[in-house]
């Protein structure tokens, strides 16, 4: 069976703090994705990162930098300096090998207060 | 950035009505996904829709459901009888390449109310 927690339900910080967003997950695949999708009050999903299980270089976009860790099955999300804009629901997910379907985590509410 | 299109983008029925919903995904692409969030929960697979078929669907997605491509281009998902606890956003996604099932792109969604 495939998981994915994502132990933080809510998180505040203030404006200009770093904060990291855990994501932990299950699978007997040894072939996967795993993504993060930031969902603003908006409501879409907006995406983020992909990375491949075979690939644990961990990648820095701008404030944003992805820490994955196949060892403790960890695929961690880190916003530095976070801006009220960061507010929004983040979900870590993860899609099999053969692409049919996301399972998603239950999403981190992030609050960032100016 | 490719666009995935959905529409409508709100949706209100009465319980025991059908709903269609639609979305125009990237064109060309053979791979087609929906999904489904209830408020403030996590999104949740549907369906799987590859060359025209179902390829593969979640306990969700009882006889309640269907999903076609009907002019090929559009592809809907079809509520025949709404519940309550129907009310959901609902996403449709596709890949980034046509062929491929990785990254994939989410509408915008449709928010479906049932009375």
């Amino acid at each position: 069976a495939q998981k994915v927690t994502q132990a933080q339900t809510e998180i505040s910080v203030v404006e200009k703090e770093d904060v990291t967003l855990d994501c932990v997950y299950e699978t007997r695949d040894t072939t996967y994705y795993l993504f993060w999708y930031k969902q603003p009050p908006s409501g879409e999903l907006v995406f983020l990162i992909r990375r491949n299980s075979f690939d644990e270089q961990n990648e820095i976009s701008g404030r944003y930098s992805w820490n994955f860790q196949k060892s403790t099955s960890s695929f961690n999300f880190t916003i530095t300096a976070s801006q009220v804009v960061d507010s929004a629901v983040y979900f870590c997910a993860l899609l099999k090998s053969d692409g049919q379907n996301f399972v998603f985590g239950p999403g981190t509410r992030l609050s960032v207060l100016p | 950035e490719p666009e995935v299109t959905q529409t409508p983008s709100h949706q209100v029925t009465q319980m025991g009505q059908e709903v269609i919903l639609r979305c125009v995904p990237i064109s060309n692409h053979l791979y087609f996904y929906w999904y489904r969030q209830i408020l403030g929960q996590k999104v949740e697979f549907l369906v799987s829709f590859y060359n025209n078929e179902i390829s593969e669907k979640s306990e969700i997605f009882d006889d309640q459901f269907s999903v076609e491509r009907p002019d090929g281009s559009n592809f809907t998902l079809k509520i025949r009888s709404t519940k309550l606890e129907d009310s959901a956003m609902y996403f449709c996604a596709t890949p980034r390449e046509a062929r491929s099932y990785n990254e994939q792109f989410f509408g915008p969604g449709t928010r479906l109310t049932v009375l």
